[in-house]
């Protein structure tokens, strides 16, 4: 069974950039995997943030980015500020049709 | 505005069976297929099944097979998740979410979550 890995945490100062991955188990991360990222804060729904790799989703500040870095997806944020605390999860697309959701990564702005 | 509205959680023994609603508005229902999300206490998001547009097609997460059975009105623009044989790890908040109309394989719309309590 295919895994998406993320960094369990990340801690970045205000002001700083920070690159957190999305990798897979077994292989490399692709375009045709369409990485996505979604931003999550306690108690609400997760928000979209990038799509098809490196798209902002509509209002997301532009200091959020994604890309392919290697063999994993990634999305950089650039000039961090307080309330980029969240957690983050990617989530690839298989070939086979289903998504798969990485374990996430909390970021702490500090 | 687009909305995703989900109803029908709540406290459940194990093995008991529950069937979750999502209602649609703002949006063409049927032009876009949709998922559901689930997140356990404390932990991650958990992709579980995505249906269609049409509702002609479905695909499941390993953990969803055989138990979980996506489903869709579009006369009624609502979305379903009929759920059975349910476990004390069922415990989740369960989102649904639209999928994107490019292809483009992303979540573009979520609702605000209906809490599942699998407890005796």
């Amino acid at each position: 069974q295919t895994v998406v890995i993320q960094e369990p945490s990340f801690s970045v100062s205000p002001g700083g950039t920070v690159t957190l991955t999305c990798g897979l188990s077994s292989g490399s991360v692709s375009t045709t995997s369409y990485p996505s990222w979604y931003q999550q804060t306690p108690g609400q729904a997760p928000r979209t943030l990038i799509y098809s790799t490196n798209t902002r989703s509509s209002g997301v500040p532009d200091r959020f980015s994604g890309s392919i870095l290697g063999n994993k997806a990634a999305l950089t944020i650039t000039g961090a500020q307080a309330d980029d605390e969240s957690d983050y999860y990617c989530v690839l697309y298989m070939a086979s049709g289903i998504s798969v959701f990485g374990g996430g990564t909390k970021l702490t702005v500090l | 505005e687009v909305q995703l509205l989900e109803f029908g959680g709540g406290l459940v023994q194990p093995g008991g069976s529950l069937r979750l609603s999502c209602a649609a508005s703002g949006f063409t229902f049927s032009n876009y297929g949709m998922s559901w999300v689930r997140q356990a206490p404390g932990k991650g998001l958990e992709w579980l099944s995505v249906i269609s547009g049409s509702g002609g097609s479905t695909k499941s997460a390993d953990s969803a097979k055989g138990r979980f059975t996506i489903s869709r009105d579009n006369s009624k623009d609502t979305l379903y998740l009929q759920m059975s044989s349910l476990r004390a790890e069922d415990t989740a908040v369960y989102y649904c979410a639209r999928r994107d109309y490019s292809g483009r394989h992303y979540f573009d719309c979520w609702g605000q979550g209906t809490l599942v309590t699998v407890s005796s």
